[in-house]
């Protein structure tokens, strides 16, 4: 069981270059999520889905696509990346059942330079 | 809008001392509050979640603790340890989503 992993684990790009993070999960969760943390400003949710073919926007979604085509499986998509997204994002996912809790498990984690 | 905080930024104790992380939020009506460490360059492992209904939660040397009414919760930490040291995040959920403070850096002196 390996949780929720996250593709590549680093990764540096030119400013206009596009690339795809990829967040896999084994736990059959439902939920799932893209963050992203930058010093001083916490976690902040840029998309996030509640179940497979579903997508939604969260805090900070410009200049990120994301897609949710099978249930494991969260794709993270930078159309063209800007010096502003160079952060670091992780992923989470979580099962949530009626009137339940939503705890939240998280991936590794991407470190993304842009220059 | 959800704003969740977390005073002290960062906080340092000798080792064998209890303590107490806090975390408040500006809206009671939340969902539930998780607790999270964070070791440098790693991603979040979840320490302690807190249903709306419940007033604490206890994991080991951890209590955890919420006042919804008041918008606060502590994290508090028994016989600290050097491998305690970390950065401790708290969340509050609302509407499906997690809203995080910027988090406690904790370091335990041996």
């Amino acid at each position: 069981n390996a949780g929720v992993t996250q593709t590549p684990k680093f990764r540096v790009l030119k400013t206009g270059q596009s690339m795809t993070l990829l967040c896999a999960q084994d736990m059959n969760h439902e939920y799932m999520y893209w963050y992203r943390q930058d010093p001083g400003m916490g976690l902040r949710l840029i998309h996030y889905s509640v179940g497979e073919g579903t997508t939604a926007k969260g805090e900070v979604p410009d200049g990120y696509n994301v897609s949710r085509l099978k249930k494991q499986n969260f794709l993270l998509g930078l159309e063209s990346a800007a010096p502003s997204q160079t952060s670091v994002y992780f992923c989470a996912s979580s099962y949530r059942s009626a009137g339940g809790p939503n705890e939240q498990f998280f991936g590794p984690g991407t470190r993304l330079t842009v220059l | 809008k959800q704003e969740v905080t977390q005073i002290p930024a960062a906080l340092s104790v000798p080792e064998g001392e209890n303590l107490v992380l806090n975390c408040s939020f500006t809206d009671s009506a939340i969902y539930n509050l998780q607790w999270f460490r964070q070791d440098p360059g790693k991603g979040l492992t979840s320490l302690l979640l807190i249903q709306s209904s419940q007033r604490e939660q206890t994991s080991g040397r951890l209590n955890a603790s919420l006042d919804k009414s008041s918008g606060r919760s502590t994290l508090y930490i028994a016989a600290s340890q050097p491998g305690d040291s970390a950065t401790y995040l708290c969340a509050v959920e609302g509407n499906e989503k997690l809203t995080f403070g910027t988090g406690t850096r904790l370091t335990i002196i041996p």
